[in-house]
C-alpha cells in the first residue's frame, strides 16, 4: 500500500487532455512540492515536473503540474503515442523522513 | 551525467552485498545521492538519501538497520551496503541524483538499475 494514492490506470485518444491525481496527507503533499516522474516500459524513470510545477528544460510544454492542500494533478495535453508509460508522483515526507511515492499510473493511448 | 551503479547480483537470505554507484558529468560533491529500487513489474519505492557532505541520511523504514548508505566525494562515488537480506529486498536498483544538496530535495537524474535477487 502506497503512501500517496493514485489511480491504477488512465487513457486517452491522440490530441486530448489526460489528468493523473495523486492524494496524500498533511506530512507529506500539504507540507511540501510534488514531482512527477514518467517511466517508459524497459527504461529508468525520468523527471517530469518537480516543485510541484517545475518543468525540466527538456520536458515539453504539455505536461504540467499542480498541487492543491494534499493532492496534486498532473496533466498532458495534445496526447501523444509516445507518452504511453507509467506516472509516478512523489514527494517528502516529514513523519516518516523519507521520499513517498505514489503506486503509479499507466497511461494508455488509444 | 552519468551514473553506473554495479555490485548486484545473486545473495541468499541473510547475507550481504555492496552496491556502487559511479557518477560523472556533473559536480558530484554539491548534491544529494539517493537509492530507489523497483520490483520488475511494481512501483517505485525509496531506500535510502544522502546529503552532499554525509552530514543527513536517511532511510525507509523497510530497511532501516541493515543498509548503510555511504558516499565518497573524491572518488565521485556512493554506497549501498545491504546486510541482513531478505526475499522481499529484490528488485532493481537505481542509483539517482538528487536535485539539490540535501536529501529532502527530489531525486533528478537516474541511472539504468543494478539488479539484486535474494534467493535460496
Amino acid at each position: 500500500q502506497s503512501v500517496l494514492t493514485q489511480p491504477p490506470s488512465a487513457s486517452g485518444t491522440p490530441g486530448q487532455k489526460v489528468t493523473i491525481s495523486c492524494s496524500g496527507s498533511s506530512s507529506n503533499i500539504g507540507t511540501n512540492s510534488v514531482n512527477w516522474y514518467q517511466q517508459v516500459p524497459g527504461t529508468a524513470p525520468k523527471l517530469l515536473i518537480f516543485n510541484n510545477n517545475q518543468r525540466p528544460s527538456e520536458v515539453p510544454y504539455r505536461c504540467s503540474g499542480s498541487k492543491s492542500g494534499t493532492s496534486a494533478s498532473l496533466a498532458i495535453s495534445g496526447l501523444q503515442s509516445e507518452d504511453e508509460a507509467h506516472y509516478y508522483c512523489a514527494a517528502w515526507d516529514d513523519s516518516l523522513n523519507a521520499w513517498v511515492f505514489g503506486g503509479g499510473t499507466k497511461l494508455t493511448v488509444l | 551525467v552519468q551514473l553506473v551503479g554495479s555490485g548486484g547480483g545473486l545473495a541468499q537470505p541473510g547475507r550481504s552485498l555492496r552496491l556502487s554507484c559511479a557518477a560523472s558529468g556533473f559536480d558530484f560533491e554539491d548534491f544529494a545521492m539517493h537509492w530507489v529500487r523497483q520490483v520488475p513489474g511494481k512501483g517505485l519505492e525509496w531506500v535510502s538519501g544522502i546529503s552532499w557532505n554525509s552530514g543527513t541520511i536517511a532511510y525507509a523504514d523497510s530497511v532501516k538497520g541493515r543498509f548503510t548508505i555511504s558516499r565518497d566525494n573524491a572518488k565521485y562515488s556512493f554506497y549501498l551496503q545491504m546486510n541482513s537480506l531478505r526475499p522481499e529486498d529484490t528488485a532493481l536498483y537505481y542509483c539517482v541524483k538528487g536535485y539539490t544538496l540535501g536529501v529532502p530535495g527530489p531525486p533528478d537524474y537516474w541511472g539504468q538499475g543494478t539488479l539484486v535477487t535474494v534467493s535460496s
